[in-house]
This record gives structure tokens, C-alpha cells and sequence, in this order.
């Protein structure tokens, strides 16, 4: 069974990192591309960036450069996102997500997900 | 950045109707289009992709059309596990999602 198993909820002090980790099982991590996805509370999908597993390359959305770090370990099938300098605006579920199996770009529909991972900001 | 208006924002229909979603692009994007359902405190799930073409395992009620700036999604006869809130997305430069459309029970 395929399956990404994202680490448990954090709850963070403004101005702190988090560091979420998204670990595949079930296919081969390294051949397709991971994306990240947030969603405040109430509020719809973020698209934040994506990471191909083997190179460490990527690309993310304008709104989080300079703060964010997508990167991996293929050795544990692992993806992680790095989020910096946090804001109470930061507080969401993150989202990792598989670009659909066969896809050789690292745009396309996303078919298998994360469980979400709750991070919240407040002092 | 382009941007992605979905409507309408909340859909009352029941059981068994027809329904149609529209999903509007600010710039022109080919068929880099895809269609999610999300239940609330699950992931999305992926419904359709490249605008029209229908994720394994999704029943064959949910149709994509559309290219360039308009789209939509149709659920021909609407069951009761449908009742969820739906999304579109580009990734034609980047990506972005529309804000969501709530599909509710009348």
C-alpha cells in the first residue's frame, strides 16, 4: 500500500522553525516529485512548493522564499519542509503530496497525500 | 502569479441532481487543470487531471472539461458521499488553487 506518513502536531513560539518530515512507503520515493500544501484553519489550499527527491532541486512559491527548505533523504524515503521566522499566520496543517505515479513533470494532479501535520504559532 | 476564481463559493443540491462547477483562470493555461474533493479533517483527494482526464479509481459521475482560461467539474447524478468541498488547481506556472466550493446537502 502506498502510503506518505507525515511527523506528529507542533506547536511553536513566533519567530521559531519547524521542521515536518513526510516519509513514503509502498513505492519508490525517489521517481516521483513531492509538493507541499498548507491549509489554514477554515481556510482553503496553499501551494507552497515542490522537491524532486533525487536531486534535492526545486522550486517554491514566491510568498515563502528566503524562509522555507524543501529537502530529502532518499536513504528513508523521507521529505522534509523546513519553515522559518514563524508567524501566528503560519499556524495550519501542512501537506505533503505526490505528484500522480508516472508523471515525469513535477507539475501535475497530486494522487497520494500526507495525513497533515498540525503546526501551530502562538506565544 | 495566476490566479484561480471557482464558482460558486457554496452549492446546495440533493441527492441525485446534476451539478457544475466553474473554475476561472486570470491567464491562459492550455489543460494544466486539476480537480480535488476534501472532507473535512482529511487530505484532498485527487479527482481529475489535465483538466479532463479522470484519476483511477474515481467514479465515472465526475467529468472535467475546459482549456485555456475557463473549466469546469460536473457530478451527473449526485450521491450522498459527495457532499464535501471541492477544489481546482493550475499548475501550468507553478501552482495555485482556487479558494474552494462547498457542496452542500438542500
Amino acid at each position: 500500500q502506498e502510503l506518505l506518513v507525515q511527523s506528529g502536531a507542533e506547536v511553536k513560539k513566533p519567530g521559531a522553525s519547524v521542521k515536518v518530515s513526510c516519509r513514503a512507503s509502498g513505492y519508490t520515493f525517489s521517481g516521483n516529485y513531492i509538493h507541499w500544501v498548507r491549509q489554514a484553519p477554515g481556510q482553503g489550499l496553499e501551494w507552497m512548493g515542490w522537491l524532486n527527491p533525487n536531486s534535492n532541486g526545486g522550486s517554491s512559491a514566491q510568498k515563502f522564499q528566503g524562509r522555507v527548505t524543501m529537502t530529502s533523504d532518499t536513504s528513508i524515503s523521507t521529505a522534509y519542509l523546513e519553515l522559518t521566522r514563524l508567524t501566528s499566520d503560519d499556524t495550519a496543517v501542512y501537506f505533503c503530496a505526490r505528484v500522480r505515479f508516472g508523471s515525469r513533470s513535477p507539475y501535475d494532479g497530486f494522487d497520494l497525500w500526507g495525513q497533515g501535520t498540525t503546526v501551530t504559532v502562538s506565544a | 502569479d495566476i490566479q484561480m476564481t471557482q464558482s460558486p463559493s457554496t452549492l446546495s443540491a440533493s441527492v441525485g441532481d446534476r451539478v457544475t462547477i466553474t473554475c476561472r483562470a486570470s491567464q491562459s493555461m492550455s489543460n494544466w487543470l486539476a480537480w480535488y474533493q476534501q472532507k473535512p479533517g482529511k487530505a484532498p483527494k485527487l479527482l481529475i487531471y489535465r483538466a479532463s482526464s479522470l484519476q483511477t479509481g474515481v467514479p465515472s459521475r465526475f467529468s472535467g472539461s475546459g482549456s485555456g482560461t475557463e473549466f469546469t467539474l460536473t457530478i451527473s447524478s449526485l450521491q450522498s458521499d459527495d457532499f464535501a468541498t471541492y477544489y481546482c488547481q493550475q499548475y501550468h506556472r507553478d501552482s495555485t488553487f482556487g479558494q474552494g466550493t462547498r457542496l452542500e446537502i438542500k
